[in-house]
């Protein structure tokens, strides 16, 4: 079955860097996007960006620009978010997310269980 | 970036009963939406995309309606695990943006 599975829980301070990353399972993994999209305490979902199978399209949205890198690795079908600079706003649930490889069809029908990053002093 | 926007913000109703849900956006993106479920603690879950196709597995009492700015999810019945927060995304432009939610809560 599909599977997208995150790395587990971090703890970071201020101004630290954060890497998350997201193995792919039961499915071919060059027919899908991955997208991360995160998820702050009582609040509801933000798109931050998305790797095409090959790595060759990478996308971020404007408020991350600059602070987010999305990889992947095509030998272990996983896909690395990370974060940098990190502030306590950047407390959240990340999750990756797949999309299929066709224009005009970024929905996601497959989720990562989560991965909880908590920024504090 | 296109404004998602979903209303209200909180549902409160009795099970089998018949719940309609909003979803407006600021510019027209056809019928490039999708809906979700989420319920508590876990990911979200897809319901419907390209604004009224059921994704694999969804019951038949979810549908999705509408085109270019303002669309809607009906559940025709409630059941007992249909109480959870529902969010939009539009997919036509980017960024991708999701609407803010509605909670469905029991009366």
């Amino acid at each position: 079955q599909v599977q997208l599975v995150q790395s587990g829980a971090e703890v970071k301070k201020p101004g630290a860097s954060l890497k998350v990353s997201c193995k792919a399972s039961g499915y071919s993994f060059k027919s899908y996007y991955i997208h991360w999209v995160r998820q702050a305490p009582g609040q509801g979902l933000e798109w931050m960006g998305l790797i095409s199978p090959g790595g060759d399209t990478i996308t971020y949205a404007q408020r991350f620009q600059g602070r987010v890198t999305v990889t992947g690795d095509t030998s272990t079908n996983t896909v690395y978010m990370e974060l940098s600079s990190l502030r306590s706003e950047d407390t959240a649930m990340y999750y990756c997310a797949r999309s299929v490889f066709t224009p005009h069809s970024h929905w996601f029908d497959s989720w990562g269980q989560g991965t909880l990053v908590t920024v504090s002093p | 970036e296109i404004v998602t926007t979903q209303s209200p913000a909180t549902l409160s109703v009795s099970p089998g009963e018949r719940v309609t849900l909003s979803c407006g956006v600021s510019q027209s993106v056809g019928t490039n939406l999708a809906w979700y479920q989420q319920r508590a603690d876990q990911p979200p879950r897809l319901l419907i995309y390209g604004a009224s196709i059921r994704a694999t597995g969804i019951p038949a009492r979810f549908s999705g309606s509408g085109s270019g700015t303002e669309f809607t999810l009906t559940i025709s019945s409630l059941l007992s695990e249909d109480f959870a927060v529902y969010y939009c995304q539009q997919y036509d432009h980017w960024p991708l943006t999701f609407g803010g939610g509605t909670k469905v809560e029991i009366k």
